[in-house]
């Protein structure tokens, strides 16, 4: 058990599809992030929310759409995705003290 | 900017081997330093950190050793074992609202 809990584990889409990734943490963390992680690249810092707010969007394609309705649960909106956008996707937490983050396990995503 | 830089993987090494995974950063001023494992399938999960100048990490038999001088923070261990094997990050972060900021990993496959 990590603290940070993702759903689903893995998860198949057609490119048409509109489908969400789920992140939920009760670590009392008060910053939550989306990261993608393809297959020999670095990982990629895609969004950013501190105290609920979006403080980073790294160019991230209007296709993924973040939405953090408290600061324990984050969720990523999917839709129309592209074949490219098969990666595993990573939440983390953190408190803003200079500690680690707490990462999920992933969402495992194949668009098809 | 602040970076951090890894050694290329993969590395491949025998049973009860010596690792060294060697992690340089470049910043300014003096940021707390991680080293992160993925382990096939899963998240990442902190291994082990230190906060200041000389401040030595240890967790699992892993050691990391926190060098102001040369701006590195090496990940060794004395004999690794086949349960060892997974990806390894190096990262840097520092305190209040900044995000991690992270290398791009090391492979290491233990063989028996």
């Amino acid at each position: 058990e990590t603290g940070v809990t993702q759903t689903p584990r893995h998860l198949v889409m057609g490119m048409t599809n509109k489908k969400s990734l789920k992140c939920e943490q009760h670590l009392g963390h008060n910053a939550m992030y989306w990261y993608k992680q393809s297959a020999k690249k670095p990982l990629e810092l895609m969004f950013v929310y501190n105290f609920k707010e979006q403080t980073e969007n790294n160019s991230v394609p209007s296709r993924f759409s973040p939405e953090c309705p408290n600061s324990s649960h984050l969720f990523l909106h999917l839709h129309t995705l592209q074949p490219e956008d098969s990666a595993l996707y990573l939440c983390a937490s953190s408190q803003d003290t200079g500690e680690g983050y707490t990462f999920g396990s992933g969402t495992r995503l194949t668009v098809v | 900017g602040d970076s951090v830089t890894q050694m290329e993987g993969p590395v491949t090494l025998s049973e009860e081997a010596f690792l060294t995974i060697n992690c340089t950063y470049t910043a300014t001023g003096y940021p707390s330093l991680f080293w992160y494992v993925q382990y096939p399938g899963e998240g990442l999960q902190l291994l082990l950190k230190a906060t200041k100048a000389d401040d030595k990490g240890s967790n699992k038999g892993f050691e990391a050793t926190y060098r102001k001088e040369t701006t590195s923070f090496h990940l060794e261990k004395g004999s690794v074992q086949v349960s060892d094997s997974a990806v390894y990050f190096c990262a840097l972060r520092f305190s209040g609202n900044t995000p991690l900021v992270f290398g791009k990993g090391t492979r290491l496959s233990v063989i028996a």
